[in-house]
């Protein structure tokens, strides 16, 4: 059980441009989770998936973001024409079984200057 | 509006006595309840969950109350040691279980002196 693993682990990019991000779940977790980390804030939900089906999108995913798990194992997070609003810690879980807990990445620190 | 709520943002005690951290919640339609444990750059490690049918779980020095009827959880660490501090996130889901989007609270940091 190697965990989570989130990359990079850093982001800085300038206001307008695009980011990706890769999360890699703990291997045959068919559940994947994105969440946002504001300082000061809990975790806020933005999207999951079931194998490469993306089942719920909270609100706050806007049009410049989208989330892909395209064979049902890792998956991207992929945010268009950044804003300073954007910067924020993104978190990444999974999950196997109904009442198994989420397991959460280290998370991707996005920083826009 | 805050779902899930975390009223002390912050709890200080010696170690070896109880730390209790405090979670309400307004969203009935919540059934499972999990606790996480967050170090500095690191993401939060999961502790302890109750599901709604319950109203207690104990796991080692960790147990969560629920009082269904005041909306309320708890957390209870006895004894505490110095090695539990870090910020401690309530959450909860609608799911029936951990399988399900989660909500947090905004956390407390708890600091546990020797």
């Amino acid at each position: 059980d190697t965990g989570v693993s989130q990359d990079p682990r850093h982001k800085i990019t300038k206001r307008g441009q695009n980011v990706t991000f890769r999360c890699d779940p703990i291997s045959e977790h068919n559940r994947l989770y994105w969440y946002r980390q504001t300082l000061g804030q809990g975790p806020e939900f933005l999207t999951y998936f079931q194998n490469e089906a993306q089942l719920e999108k909270s609100r706050l995913l806007s049009d410049r973001f989208s989330a892909e798990r395209p064979k049902g194992s890792f998956s991207t997070l992929e945010i268009q024409r950044t804003e300073q609003g954007d910067s924020a810690m993104y978190l990444c879980a999974s999950s196997l079984f109904r009442n198994q807990p989420q397991h959460f990445g280290d998370g991707t620190r996005l920083s826009i200057l | 509006d805050q779902q899930v709520k975390q009223n002390s943002p912050s709890l200080s005690v010696q170690e070896g006595r109880i730390s209790i951290l405090n979670c309400d919640y307004t969203n009935s339609m919540f059934d499972y309840f999990l606790w996480y444990k967050k170090y500095p750059a690191e993401g939060p490690t999961f502790l302890i969950s109750i599901s709604s049918i319950k109203d207690k779980n104990e796991d080692g020095r960790f147990t969560v109350f629920l009082n269904k009827s005041a909306k309320h959880l708890s957390l209870h660490i006895v004894p505490s040691q110095p090695g539990d501090s870090a910020v401690y996130f309530c959450a909860a889901s609608e799911g029936g279980g951990s399988n399900y989007k989660l909500t947090f609270g905004k956390g407390t940091l708890l600091t546990v002196n020797p």
